[in-house]
C-alpha cells in the first residue's frame, strides 16, 4: 500500500501569492493531520480531521491559512496570501483513529516564500 | 497540560557505541500513549514505537530498546551498537488515550550523529 502522498515536494513562491499544498492519506485511515516544521518552532500541529471533519484547528497561525478535506482521500492546506515567515516544511500525516497517535507521515512539502 | 521534554539537543557518538536518548513527559491523564519517531536526513518522519501507559514492560526490537518508567515519567530510547544509518533526529511524543482527539504532543527532538 502506498504511504501518505504529498504534492508538491518543493514550492518556491513570491510573497503575496496563493499556495496550495495537497495530501492523499493512506487508504482506510480516518484521521488526517497537517504539521509545520521550522528550526525555530519545531513540529507544530496546524489542524487535524477525523472522518473528514476538522476537529482542532487551534494551531492554524492565522486567517491566511485554511484547510479542507472534501473526502476521505484528499486534503488541501492553503495559504493566501503567503509571507516569507510561512517558509517551512509542511507535513501531512494520517492514522486510524483507534490506533492512537500511530501516525504515518508524508515526505513533506518544502515551502519557500521569497 | 501535556508536555514532552527531550533535554539532549545533540548527541555525537562513534559507530558501535551504545547511546540512550532521554524523554520525560508530563500529563494529568492516567491513560496515555508514548511514541518515538525518527527523522533521517532525508526529512520524512518514521514511526518507531507506541507504548500504552498500562504497559511498563521494556521493549526490544533488534538494536533498539525502550525503557518506560512511569514512576519517573520517562520513556528512554537506547540504540545498541550504533551505526551511521542511525544518524537522525529522534522525537518523543505523547497522546491521550481516550476522548475525541488523538493529537500528538512532540518533544523538540534529539539530533543523533553517529560518526564512522
Amino acid at each position: 500500500d502506498a504511504g501518505v502522498i504529498q504534492s508538491p515536494r518543493h514550492e518556491v513562491t513570491e510573497m503575496g501569492q496563493e499556495v496550495t499544498l495537497r495530501c492523499k492519506p493512506i487508504s482506510g485511515h480516518n484521521s488526517l493531520f497537517w504539521y509545520r516544521q521550522t528550526m525555530m518552532r519545531g513540529l507544530e500541529l496546524l489542524i487535524y480531521f477525523n472522518n473528514n471533519v476538522p476537529i482542532d484547528d487551534s494551531g492554524m497561525p492565522e486567517d491566511r491559512f485554511s484547510a479542507k478535506m472534501p473526502n476521505a482521500s484528499f486534503s488541501t492546506l492553503k495559504i493566501q496570501p503567503s509571507e516569507p515567515r510561512d517558509s517551512a516544511v509542511y507535513f501531512c500525516a494520517s492514522s486510524f483513529q483507534r490506533n492512537r497517535g500511530e501516525q504515518y507521515f508524508g515526505p513533506g512539502t518544502r515551502l519557500t516564500v521569497t | 497540560a501535556q508536555k514532552v521534554t527531550q533535554a539532549q539537543t545533540e548527541i555525537s557518538v562513534v559507530e558501535k557505541e551504545d547511546v540512550t536518548l532521554d524523554c520525560v513527559y508530563e500529563t494529568r491523564d492516567t491513560t496515555y500513549y508514548l511514541f518515538w519517531y525518527k527523522q533521517p536526513p532525508s526529512g520524512e518522519l518514521v514511526f518507531l514505537i507506541r507504548r500504552n501507559s498500562f504497559d511498563e514492560q521494556n521493549e526490544i526490537s533488534g538494536r533498539y530498546s525502550w525503557n518506560f518508567q512511569k514512576s519517573t515519567s520517562s520513556f528512554n530510547f537506547t540504540i545498541t551498537a550504533s551505526q551511521v544509518v542511525d544518524s537522525a533526529v529522534y522525537f518523543c511524543a505523547l497522546s491521550e488515550a481516550w476522548g475525541a482527539t488523538n493529537k500528538l504532543i512532540f518533544g523538540t527532538g534529539t539530533l543523533l550523529a553517529v560518526q564512522p
